[in-house]
């Protein structure tokens, strides 16, 4: 099956820096979403973006379908940055999500 | 908005127990999923279904199965909960387009199951 590898495993930032994350995968995928995880648990969806760009405020995400990764762009990040971001590509059946391991994201003030 | 609701946040439960883990959502989505999380694994699929009374294994059925009576409720069942069941469980949903595959999937809340 796929393999997803999200990089960097844990990211310390300052409030109002700017960071990349990175998903790789292994095969070929036909859609790939972005969620943050918040401290109670709760996956909220970020980006639902198969190729090409999208943008919603400060972040935006790319995936370069051809090229096997996807990336996630925060800028200015703020203390509720915080959490963990997974990728998650659709399995080659199209039938389920395949999650990475995750970036931990700590935002400090 | 698309909602999905797991019926508990926290659960503790007794090794050898029967646990339901219930998962409701409200926009007629035929697929519905069932992972679970544990620290450094990411979430894992343990099963999914497309339709009424139908299932798929995911990646690690054992030790559970699931019931899909009616379109928009998917229960997981611990048939006898052990210690190492102990995890995050997450309920997802979503639409199966016309060429088969799925549209952006939506998740609850979570459950917290500690079995003691």
């Amino acid at each position: 099956g796929i393999q997803v590898e999200q990089s960097p495993p844990d990211l310390i930032l300052q409030e109002g820096a700017n960071s990349t994350l990175r998903c790789n995968f292994s095969d070929s995928v036909n859609n790939l979403q972005w969620f943050h995880q918040n401290p109670w648990g709760q996956l909220i969806n970020l980006f639902y973006i198969p190729s090409g760009t999208k943008q919603n405020g400060r972040l935006s995400a790319t995936t370069v379908a051809t090229e096997r990764y996807s990336l996630l762009y925060i800028s200015s990040s703020q203390t509720t940055d915080s959490g963990v971001y997974f990728c998650a590509p659709l399995n080659q059946a199209g039938t389920a999500l395949i999650f990475g391991k995750g970036t931990t994201l700590s935002v400090s003030s | 908005d698309v909602k999905v609701t797991q019926s508990s946040r926290y659960l503790v439960k007794r090794t050898g127990e029967k646990v339901f883990l219930e998962c409701v959502q409200d926009m007629d989505h035929e697929n519905m999923f069932w992972y679970r999380q544990d620290p450094g694994l990411g979430l894992r699929l343990i099963y999914f279904s497309y339709d009424v009374k139908m299932k798929e294994k995911g990646d690690i059925p054992e030790g559970y199965s699931v019931s899909r009576e009616k379109k928009e409720r998917f229960s997981l069942i611990l048939e006898s909960a052990s210690t190492n069941q102990t995890s995050m469980y997450l309920c997802a949903s979503s639409l199966i387009l016309q060429d088969g595959l799925n549209t952006e999937a939506f998740f609850g809340q979570g459950t917290r199951l500690t079995v003691v």
